[in-house]
């Protein structure tokens, strides 16, 4: 079962425009982790949350993190063609042990 | 190096064939994974291996057998499998099974059950 719910389910903006896509889950997490998937190939770790940091960034993006309300959001500033993917969030549950869990992920059209 | 090498890339099998898919890593991790992933689907785990040892089975139909042959090596063997079974296979590695890291996939292996 999916623990984690992406929205939008797909996205479509312009180059240069930002992008943000929410993950929401339902139990405690040790962490919270975004990935990228390009065209059905392997997927790419973007940036990993703990349960207690609440923000972090990395280059263009930028990572959120509330567990009071079960909830997590990724920004991507700025974006360009290359960043066209699907973006999934995936939670590490001790309860689960530990197993990485993958939500419905969010398809992101940059148009040039 | 930082790769999660998988091979082959595509496979087309037959429902009465046997076949394996290779997972190969040189990061020094310890926990590898398998993954199922349909299209328009997010990753499904399968299995997690944790120092070479089989930690996790998700319930995954014995058509299905995992082998880890060495902390470097992870393969996955197939026989008597079903079309629904066409999926893209992916191989994962993290430094430590339970570990606050992130995992590192593969490629992927896009398999056709015909």
């Amino acid at each position: 079962s999916q623990q984690g719910e992406e929205d939008p389910q797909a996205l479509s903006i312009q180059e240069g425009e930002n992008a943000t896509m929410n993950c929401s889950y339902k139990t405690s997490i040790n962490n919270l982790q975004w990935y990228r998937q390009n065209s059905g190939r392997g997927l790419v770790h973007l940036i990993l949350i703990r349960s207690n940091e609440r923000e972090k960034h990395s280059g263009r993006l930028r990572v959120t993190l509330d567990t009071s309300k079960k909830s997590s959001s990724l920004l991507i500033t700025a974006s360009r063609a290359a960043d066209t993917a699907s973006y999934f969030c995936a939670t590490d549950r001790k309860a689960a042990g530990n197993k990485l869990t993958f939500g419905g992920g969010t398809r992101v059209l940059v148009k040039p | 190096d930082t790769e999660v090498t998988q091979t082959p890339k595509h496979l087309v099998m037959g429902m009465t064939n046997k076949k394996s898919l290779k997972c190969e890593q040189h990061m020094g991790h310890r926990a590898m994974y398998w993954y199922k992933q349909k299209a328009k689907k997010p990753p499904e785990l399968m299995f997690v291996y944790s120092y070479e040892k089989l930690s996790i089975n998700e319930s995954v139909p014995s058509r299905f057998s995992p082998e880890c042959p060495n902390s470097s090596l992870l393969n996955l063997h197939l026989h008597a499998l079903q079309p629904e079974d066409s999926a893209l296979y992916l191989c994962a590695s993290s430094r430590g099974y339970g570990e606050d890291t992130e995992a590192f996939f593969g490629q992927g292996t896009r398999l056709t059950v015909v």
